[in-house]
Order: structure tokens, then C-alpha cells, then sequence
């Protein structure tokens, strides 16, 4: 069945380093796929997608490119600051099938330090 | 601005209770879903519903029941609550076109404690 994989946390970075948090995974048909992101006591919001291969999804800095031939969605941010510590999560649907499931990885926690 | 409200934060039940976990969308969705969040294993689905009294399991539904009466309503319960079911629990509510990749709303979370 499909799935995600993410990078084992967490991951410790001082401020002002470039980020990556990496991302694979498997399916069937053709996935739209997900970054959602967890700050400390709330729920999950979502932070970028895409829906089709070559798509690069960007938000507050953050990107990822769908790339079919690695099947991989890796994040990436240039500078990160305290505040985008959190989990983050990649995510992967299945639409258009939209059988309705949203299928996550493990999660990755990002502590960035002063 | 609040779109999807699990009705506690924080609760903490014995074993062998029955459980009941709340949430409310505010966004006239038809799908509804409830995941559990645990370290490690990402967030699982459990169940969810496409329409009112329809539910659908989903990777873990084992000792977790649903019932959704209301269109606004989908509830969660666990029949006899066990130490295993200590997690965080999440429900979440796309829209019903175009489904997650359009934007999906997360209730904050219940962190539930089972002794």
C-alpha cells in the first residue's frame, strides 16, 4: 500500500542554517503531496503542497518539488529561525481516486537554537 | 475563526471506561476524519465519515467505535478504554471537492491519558 517515509529527529540547527528534511515514498496512481506542519501544543496546519510531478510547493519560506523519478518530497528552508520549531510532517492523498485517506510519515521535530 | 473544535484538551479516563471524544466543524464539510498521533508512527487514521451515519474504518479501527448523527458532528469512542489507547487524537475535516488538496482543517488535539 502507499506510504511515506521521513528522516529519523530530531533535527538541532542553530539559527540562520539551511534546513532539509527528507521525504519518500511509495504509491500507486499519482499522489498529491503534503508538507503539515505541528507547533507546540497545537494542532497540524497545512504548510505547502503539490498535485502533480516537476510541482514545487512553497510557503513562508519553505519548498518542496515533487519529483516522481526519486519519489521524494524533500522540505527545504534557506535560513531558519526559533519560531519553525516544530514537527513536521510529509503527507501523501490519493487524488483523484480520493478514496478520502491522507497518509502521513513519522514526523521530524526541528528545534532551531539562538 | 475557529473551523474545527475537538471538545477537550487533556483527559484522563481508568481502564475499562467508555470514552467519548467530540469534534465539531463549523465549515459545512461532509468528510470528517479522526486520526492518533504517536511518537514515531506519525499520525494513524482510525475512521471516518463521508456523510452523515456513514463511516468508513480506516488502518487501525480495532477498540474504536464512530457515530456521526450531525452533518457538524463526529465522535469518537472508545468501547472499554486500555493503557494502549493513551495517545493524541486528532480529528480533521477537508472539503468533499478536491478532498485533502484543497485546505484541510486540524482540531487542536486531544491528549488522552488512559490509567
Amino acid at each position: 500500500g502507499n506510504s511515506v517515509t521521513q528522516m529519523e529527529g530530531p533535527v538541532t540547527l542553530s539559527e540562520e542554517a539551511f534546513l532539509t528534511i527528507n521525504c519518500t515514498y511509495t504509491a500507486t496512481g499519482y499522489p498529491s503531496l503534503f508538507w503539515y506542519v505541528q507547533y507546540p501544543g497545537e494542532g497540524l496546519q497545512l504548510l505547502l503542497k503539490a498535485t502533480k510531478a516537476d510541482d514545487k510547493g512553497s510557503n513562508k519560506g519553505f519548498e518542496a518539488t515533487y519529483r516522481k523519478e526519486t519519489t521524494s518530497f524533500h522540505l527545504e528552508k534557506g535560513s531558519v529561525q526559533v519560531s519553525d520549531s516544530a514537527v513536521y510532517f510529509c503527507a501523501l492523498s490519493d487524488y483523484p481516486s480520493n478514496t478520502g485517506k491522507l497518509i502521513f510519515g513519522q514526523g521530524t521535530t526541528l528545534q532551531v537554537k539562538p | 475563526d475557529v473551523k474545527v473544535t475537538q471538545s477537550s484538551r487533556y483527559l484522563v479516563k481508568r481502564t475499562g471506561e467508555k470514552v467519548f471524544l467530540e469534534c465539531v466543524q463549523d465549515m459545512d464539510h461532509e468528510n470528517m476524519f479522526w486520526y492518533r498521533q504517536d511518537p514515531g508512527l506519525g499520525l494513524r487514521l482510525i475512521y471516518f465519515s463521508y456523510d452523515v451515519k456513514m463511516k468508513e474504518k480506516g488502518d487501525i479501527p480495532e477498540g474504536y467505535s464512530v457515530s456521526r448523527e450531525k452533518k457538524e458532528r463526529f465522535s469518537l469512542i472508545l468501547e472499554s478504554a486500555s493503557t494502549n489507547q493513551t495517545s493524541m487524537y486528532l480529528c480533521a475535516s477537508p472539503p468533499g471537492v478536491g478532498g485533502w488538496n484543497t485546505e484541510a482543517f486540524f482540531g487542536q488535539g486531544t491528549r488522552l491519558t488512559v490509567v
